[in-house]
């Protein structure tokens, strides 16, 4: 299958600072990539969907200001957490598909945040 | 709105044995359905998928699926349980005439005890 790299695979930060994540498509173009956060023991809720050239639409409840998600190309999709909190910790999830609704997401390997 | 429900938290089942992993559905439209794996701290592998055509799907490591439409159902089964089956199976649906929005289940934990 297709592969998807997301980096940094794990981090910490300090409460009140930024961190970024990067999510990139290393063999086919993406123009639509995806964020989702995973709590422990709990599925994957859908952040926010974002297409290549265009604003990121975020689900209900997401705070925009907070998660800032750019797709600046077709194989490079960044989230940064703003201002992050201890409860912003959490293990984040990026998916790449490439654009045809009949084809599987490929999913990056996550990131582990950890606010401190 | 889309829906998927995993009905179960955990599945036991001894090495050998057949399992089944289930998955049910609801869209507006015609389902693309989906099964990923995820192992600790990874993100998640692609299975199998259903977009049309015939109802049994196969799969990855020797998993497939059955594509039920009068019951929305897309259960997961392998014949023959191993132990490297043991990790955490995610059913999806996408809304074959929407978006490209995917819905996750909430996760059923696989155990293959040997």
């Amino acid at each position: 299958g297709a592969v998807v790299s997301q980096h940094p695979s794990r981090v910490i930060c300090k409460s009140g600072t930024s961190v970024k994540i990067e999510c990139r498509s290393l063999d086919f173009q993406a123009t639509t990539m995806f964020w989702y956060r995973q709590f422990p023991k709990k599925s994957l809720m859908l952040m926010a969907t974002s297409n290549e050239g265009s604003k990121a639409t975020y689900e209900q409840g997401v705070e925009k200001d907070k998660f800032l998600i750019n797709h600046a190309s077709l194989t490079l999709s960044t989230l940064t957490v703003t201002s992050a909190h201890p409860e912003d910790s959490s293990f984040y999830i990026c998916s790449a598909s490439s654009g045809m609704k009949n084809t599987e997401a490929f999913f990056g390997q996550g990131t582990r945040l950890t606010v401190v | 709105a889309q829906s998927v429900a995993q009905p179960e938290d955990q599945v036991n089942v001894a090495e050998g044995n057949p399992l089944t992993v289930k998955c049910t559905y609801s869209v507006s439209g015609n389902p693309y359905l989906f099964w990923y794996v995820q192992y600790p701290n990874r993100g998640l592998q692609f299975l199998l998928k259903y977009i049309t055509g015939d109802n049994l799907v196969k799969g990855s490591y020797g998993f497939e699926a059955e594509f039920n439409k009068s019951q929305t159902s897309f259960h997961l089964k392998k014949p023959s349980a191993l132990v490297s089956d043991s990790a955490l199976y995610f059913c999806a649906v996408r809304d074959g005439t929407g978006g490209f929005k995917t819905i996750f289940g909430a996760g059923t934990r696989l155990f293959v005890k040997a």
